[in-house]
């Protein structure tokens, strides 16, 4: 089945304890990105990559880090979280270059709580 | 960049009952998906629909590209179908989608 994992779903941690929330996708996109949604905000991107090895900011990166050493996955890391990063988190997926139309595949969601 | 505004911002049906919403933008785009996001938050791919017409079972959706909208219709109503329903763009070489507001339904028995 086509589909994007993220892991874990929930999380509850403590400020300035690093944390990684793994993204994985089986469809061979070239494209993939992170957005995080909040109350009145909407999703906003933090993170995109347009293949292996290539990455970029989005519109909120301050606080993350990504990478891209495998076309599958596309983990999120935070090496010292806040409360104001406490977050519905979403992967997303693509295939398809830059100026090219291409549907996105979500994942599932992370919920994640900053104490 | 580009504007989505999306209407009704709410809406609370019967089940059974049908309806429309709208999503507006405010540039060419190459890119237009449906979503729907469940009480659970999952988001849902409902359609992807740059241009014309397409329909999956009791929902369906139409883009009109050169006049900047986009309908999905949702026929015959089912509690499941509660949730935000949000219309996402892309446009010209833009890394990501940008959203609109959502429609946020409830149906009810």
């Amino acid at each position: 089945e086509a589909q994007v994992t993220q892991n874990p779903r929930y999380l509850i941690t403590v400020t300035g304890k690093k944390l990684t929330v793994t993204c994985s996708q089986n469809m061979n996109h070239e494209y993939m990105s992170w957005y995080r949604q909040d109350p009145g905000l909407g999703l906003r991107q933090i993170y995109y990559s347009m293949n292996v090895e290539v990455t970029d900011k989005g519109d909120v990166p301050e606080g993350y880090k990504v990478s891209r050493k495998e076309k599958r996955n596309f983990p999120l890391i935070l090496e010292s979280p806040s409360p104001n990063q406490t977050s519905l988190y979403f992967c997303a997926s693509g295939k398809g270059g830059r100026g090219l139309g291409y549907e996105q595949y979500f994942g599932p969601g992370t919920r994640l709580t900053v104490t | 960049g580009i504007q989505v505004e999306q209407s009704p911002p709410d809406l609370i049906l019967q089940e059974g009952a049908n309806s429309t919403l709208r999503c507006n933008f405010s540039d060419s785009v190459n890119n237009l998906q449906w979503f729907h996001q469940n009480p659970w938050g999952q988001l849902i791919n409902l359609f992807y629909i740059p241009s014309g017409t397409k329909q999956n079972g009791r929902l369906s959706a139409t883009t009109v590209a050169t006049e900047r909208y986009s309908l999905l219709y949702i026929s015959s109503s089912q509690t499941t179908d509660s949730g935000v329903y949000f219309c996402a763009v892309r446009t010209g070489t833009a890394s990501k989608l940008t959203f609109g507001t959502g429609t946020r339904l409830q149906v009810t028995l």
